[in-house]
């Protein structure tokens, strides 16, 4: 069974504050994205990367970049935490090729 | 305009009931339709996906496109109470990227 975990299931940052969500998967996936999910909005997607090193802008990157050293291991990173950052955030990864993204059980954030 | 517009519901239906999710989308250039399940406190999970327009059946569940309309529907026949879970369309945007819906929740009432 493909298996992507989150470092932390809850989070209470402050205002300002560096924070980092890390996610990993063990499946050797070539493709890992990072979403945010809000009532009434849906998923949306912050970043994505289709390989080691290389990372792409999703639809509301303002405030987020990402890390991706190693295959597994896809970190989000927020530089200085705002309220409006409050959400979960969810990993999901994918092989290369293939249409269904596996997710991670997400990180609920909340900023103060 | 959303890209994929999805009723948040919440929906709420007794138990065997055959329930109707739906979703519309604005980009006929669009190929990969998805459903995912989300229970709560877990992510979101495949459930279906098709590429065509017409009917695709899993069990109790049937996933329909018609990509004439822009319209795809999931169906759930003889809904338990194991199937309360929001419900979120996906849709492929080339390159694979997912475009999903706002979910709707569901929730079956024995």
């Amino acid at each position: 069974d493909v298996k992507v975990t989150q470092s932390s299931r809850y989070l209470v940052k402050r205002t300002g504050e560096k924070v980092f969500l890390e996610c990993v998967q063990d499946m050797d996936h070539e493709n890992m994205f990072w979403y945010r999910q809000d009532p009434g909005l849906g998923l949306r997607l912050i970043y994505f990367s289709y390989d080691v090193k290389m990372k792409e802008k999703g639809d509301i990157p303002e405030g987020y970049s990402v890390s991706r050293e190693k295959k597994e291991r896809f970190s989000l990173i927020l530089e200085s935490a705002s309220t409006n950052q409050t959400s979960m955030y969810l990993c999901a990864s994918q092989t290369s090729g293939s249409y269904e993204q596996y997710f991670g059980p997400g990180t609920r954030l909340t900023v103060t | 305009q959303k890209e994929v517009e999805q009723d948040p519901g919440p929906l709420s239906v007794p138990e065997g009931a055959i329930v109707s999710l739906n979703c519309t989308y604005s980009n006929s250039a669009f190929q990969y339709f998805m459903w995912y399940r989300q229970y709560s406190r877990k992510g979101p999970e495949l459930l279906m996906y098709t590429y065509s327009s017409g009917n695709k059946e899993d069990g109790r569940f049937t996933a329909q496109v018609d990509k004439s309309s822009k319209y795809i529907s999931l169906f759930i026949r003889d809904s338990q109470p194991s199937d309360s879970a929001t419900y979120l369309c996906g849709i492929i945007q080339g390159a694979q990227k997912l475009v999903f819906g706002q979910g709707t929740r569901l929730t079956i009432n024995p």
